[in-house]
């Protein structure tokens, strides 16, 4: 199917533990975000990738990982895992904006993974 | 830092009422952008206006923005018990494709 996904949609993890969450795309976009939401805080973003193998921080990348060896995958990696990290995580991809960076950047969404660091 | 503020934090309308909402941010845009969420779902781009442009309009959707205020309202007309979500403003600064989203607010529409 089109689009894109994430897995786990929920995972349940103890602090310290690596916890690996997954982001796929379909439409080959050369961006991808990852963003955390918590209440009162909407979304944050973690870490963003404008192509295979490049990377950056977002607001708040302290405690994540993030690789990007293939434009359709972008997977966000909990090193050692803590209760902070307790969240919401949304994968989201755009295309390059015809205009050029900053025209335009309609972001697609994927359905969200729900953490609990226990 | 957020860059956006929305206001109000939560709305309740009854169906056929009109919703608006309004979003206020710090510094200048490339483009701003509304997002829908429905409970439990990923966000839903629903409109964007570039920052040459006062005013749009998709459907029953309308968004304003006033660069001068640094602020920007959404619209929703005629609304439906199916536009109960929580709507996004997020803001595009600069030349990386980062939007930044706003805190949101809650709507619901009662039959």
């Amino acid at each position: 199917d089109a689009g894109i996904t994430q897995s786990p949609r929920y995972k349940i993890t103890e602090t310290g533990r690596q916890v690996t969450l997954m982001c796929h795309q379909t439409w080959s976009h050369s961006y991808m975000f990852w963003y955390r939401q918590d209440l009162g805080h909407g979304l944050r973003l973690i870490y963003y990738s404008a192509a295979a193998d490049i990377t950056d921080k977002g607001e708040v990348p302290d405690g994540y990982v993030v690789s990007r060896s293939k434009t359709e995958n972008f997977p966000l990696t909990l090193e050692s895992a803590t209760r902070s990290q307790t969240s919401v995580y949304f994968c989201a991809s755009s295309e390059i904006p015809a205009g050029g960076p900053g025209s335009y950047n309609e972001q697609f969404f994927g359905p969200g993974t729900r953490l609990t660091v226990l | 830092s957020q860059q956006g503020e929305e206001d109000p934090q939560a709305l309740s309308i009854q169906e056929g009422e009109n919703a608006t909402m309004n979003c206020s941010y710090k510094t200048s845009i490339n483009n701003l952008q509304w997002y829908r969420q429905n409970s439990g779902r990923g966000l839903v781009h629903l409109i964007l206006i570039r920052s040459n442009e006062r005013e749009k309009h998709s459907g029953r959707l309308r968004v304003t923005l006033d660069t001068s205020k640094k602020s920007s309202s959404l619209l929703i007309t005629a609304s439906r018990a199916a536009d109960t979500a929580s709507y996004f403003c997020a803001t595009l600064t600069g030349t990386a494709s980062k939007l930044t989203f706003g805190t949101g607010t809650r709507l619901q529409v009662t039959l």
